[in-house]
């Protein structure tokens, strides 16, 4: 009973390759995530998904697209992929619980993508 | 934007200790802070978390302090034992949920 699935786990590709991540979630969170941690274990933030719209790019170049198709489902497709792409990527999600200073956002986060540019 | 600075990056205590890890973050509107643990291979789990109207919390041997004028927070781990081996992270985040920020994490060590 996976809270939140990513697939593949792992990701072995060439440069200028074009490959996907999938992830899903079956806690009914409206909000999915997905990030990117580097070989320094910094985990940084490139999308927020609420409800399937766009909410944050946090400057994530153009060959990076998200894309989802119901609120339970936020993939990720990687464009022309270069060397500096190497990382895993985790997708998370969470559901916002309480009003004003009185909330919850505890997030849930899948075993993560390591993906890996030759 | 927020940012959120943790410190240290490494930290390396004999089992039995105390281990502390101190964060801070620039956005007042922040207002849950939530503490994860990420092991070997696996993604970041949550291990505690503090929400602002709150200065302290604990969780048996887990406790979270959170200072807002000053906008610090802190972990707090004692009687530390070999499976508190992990990297740690900090985070905040604002009521929209729409980001959480994390810290730059703390790989801790427990010596036998």
């Amino acid at each position: 009973d996976t809270a939140v699935s990513q697939t593949p786990k792992y990701l072995v590709t060439q440069m200028g390759n074009d490959k996907s991540i999938k992830c899903e979630q079956n806690l009914g969170h409206d909000t999915m995530y997905w990030y990117k941690q580097d070989s320094k274990k910094f985990l940084k933030i490139m999308f927020s998904y609420n409800n399937k719209e766009l909410i944050i790019n946090e400057t994530v170049p153009n060959r990076f697209s998200p894309k989802s198709p119901d609120k339970a489902h936020l993939n990720l497709h990687i464009n022309s992929l270069e060397l500096g792409d190497s990382a895993v990527y985790f997708c998370a999600s969470s559901q916002v619980t309480g009003t004003g200073i009185l909330v919850d956002t505890e997030a849930f986060f899948g075993q993560g993508t390591r993906l890996t540019v030759v | 934007g927020e940012n959120v600075e943790q410190h240290p990056s490494t930290l390396s205590v004999q089992e039995g200790d105390s281990a502390v890890i101190k964060c801070t973050y620039s956005d007042s509107a922040s207002n849950y802070f939530p503490w994860y643990k990420q092991e070997l291979g696996k993604g970041p789990q949550l291990i505690i978390d503090i929400r602002s109207n709150v200065g302290e919390k604990k969780d048996q041997r887990i406790a979270v302090t959170l200072n807002k004028t000053a906008k610090h927070f802190s972990l707090h781990i004692t009687e530390t034992q070999p499976e508190d081996s992990a990297v740690y992270f900090c985070a905040a985040s604002t009521s929209s949920a729409s980001k959480i920020i994390f810290g730059s994490g703390t790989r801790l060590s427990i010596r036998p």
